[in-house]
């Protein structure tokens, strides 16, 4: 199993620019996420996902749009980027929460540069 | 308020000894999980150890336990005989069962680094 996964690993983006972060998880989770991060500031949630077809808001959504139209991918999407979306992106996923070990599991997450 | 609270924003330990790194939690759910989270300098998040809101005794990992006191609402994390591979940041972590367990909220993080 591969897990969590993130696509691209890297990418420098132009002021204005868009682009699609890709999120694919194989372990049949219902609860998928996408946080930033960035110094001093540790995670925040920008949307998540409590099952396919749906999304909800997080901390941090302005800027960012999302969808879910398969069970095992969740992407985040930036329409116009700016320089303050410049951070390190991790995507995870976890299973219903009354299960019992519901822990967690991150991608290895997404650097992302705006210029 | 803040959901998690991690007051320490660095440690410095000594290798082999043990360090305790400190968490503390807002919750009104009666079911909950605490989770705590390594990040290397290498940047990807590994989950370390859980605890449950209901269990009884402390869980403990190998060289990671965490000191579970409900009434006071903290989730310590201790370290036993501390690694150099043991500098890193880490994360307290919590999900509410009842209310809102469709997120989990984190602490800012503490950044530990072992001397050799």
């Amino acid at each position: 199993n591969a897990g969590v996964t993130q696509t691209p690993k890297f990418r420098v983006l132009k002021t204005g620019q868009s682009m699609t972060l890709l999120c694919a998880q194989d372990m049949n989770h219902e609860y998928m996420y996408w946080y930033r991060q960035d110094p001093g500031m540790g995670l925040r949630l920008i949307h998540y996902s409590v099952g396919e077809g749906t999304t909800a808001k997080g901390e941090v959504p302005d800027g960012y749009n999302v969808s879910r139209l398969k069970k095992q991918n969740f992407l985040l999407g930036l329409e116009s980027a700016a320089p303050s979306q410049t951070s390190v992106y991790f995507c995870a996923s976890s299973p219903d929460r009354s299960e019992p070990y519901n822990e967690q599991f991150f991608g290895p997450g997404t650097r992302l540069t705006v210029l | 308020a803040q959901k998690i609270t991690q007051t320490q924003p660095g440690m410095f330990v000594q290798e082999k000894e043990a360090v305790t790194l400190d968490c503390t939690y807002d919750t009104s759910d009666q079911s909950y999980g605490l989770f705590w989270y390594k990040q290397p300098s290498s940047g990807e998040m590994i989950f370390l150890i859980y605890q449950g809101s209901y269990d009884e005794q402390n869980a403990t990992e190998g060289r990671y336990s965490l000191n579970f006191q409900k009434a006071r609402k903290s989730a310590n994390l201790v370290i036993s005989a501390s690694q150099l591979g043991d500098s890193a940041m880490y994360f307290c972590a919590m999900r509410e069962i009842e209310n809102t367990g469709n997120q989990f909220y984190f602490g800012t993080g503490t950044s530990l680094t072992v001397i050799p």
